[in-house]
């Protein structure tokens, strides 16, 4: 069956550049979720996505964005990296509450 | 292909009941795997795992790792209401760092 696909894996960035990671749903799930999780820390919820509308956001900081398109995939935007940014990005999709996560984007900010 | 499968994917039980979740996985490159707990939004880390029949404890839970029949236990003890959630298992691989999840378990405990 097909899984949540998150691209790119892996990702190296400068300080203050700007970056996007995708996120391809389930097919027919309505529903997208990020995460951050930082080295040996929670997930720390980002913002979802219901629809193409922003349905929820968490502790998303002002400088990352996030759209929904109209084929349901997601871009999570972010610019003036820092190094603290540098953490595991997840994106889970789903379609009656039940998230199913991707592998995830390794994010490393130099 | 690699993957990870959790069972049951739901259990209703009674408090003070004890719950057993199973986690198998065929995953190349195993690194390690983590148990989170998800209520309302973001995984909360419960356990990581690395090392085959070493028991990690914290508090009513436990878990349990065995890297020859690539499985591993979550156990819950004395369970309270507030428990019920969804328990996430995903492991992760050394190749591309790369993390699978399983779909969960959805436990809910009922007073």
């Amino acid at each position: 069956a097909a899984g949540v696909i998150q691209s790119p894996r892996h990702l190296i960035k400068e300080k203050r550049e700007t970056a996007t990671l995708k996120c391809y749903p389930i097919p027919r799930h309505d529903t997208v979720y990020w995460y951050q999780q930082g080295p040996g820390q929670d997930p720390q919820f980002l913002i979802s996505f219901y629809e193409k509308m922003q349905s929820d956001k968490g502790s998303i900081p002002d400088r990352f964005s996030a759209q929904q398109f109209s084929d349901y995939h997601s871009e999570l935007n972010m610019s003036s990296l820092e190094l603290g940014d540098s953490a595991l990005y997840f994106c889970a999709s789903s379609l009656n509450n039940e998230q199913f996560f991707g592998p995830g984007t390794r994010l490393t900010v130099l | 292909e690699d993957k990870v499968v959790q069972s049951p994917l739901s259990l209703v039980v009674h408090e003070g009941d004890t719950v057993t979740l199973n986690c198998s996985y065929e995953v190349t490159n195993f690194r390690s795997l983590l148990w989170y707990k998800q209520e309302k939004k973001a995984p909360t880390f419960l356990f990581m795992l690395t090392s085959s029949g070493i028991e990690k404890k914290s508090g009513r839970l436990s878990s349990i790792l065995d890297k020859k029949e690539l499985f591993s236990i979550l156990n819950i003890t004395a369970t309270q209401t507030g428990d019920s959630a969804v328990y996430l298992c995903a492991v992760e691989a050394y190749t591309g760092n790369q993390f699978y999840f399983g779909t969960g378990t959805s436990l809910t405990v009922i007073p």
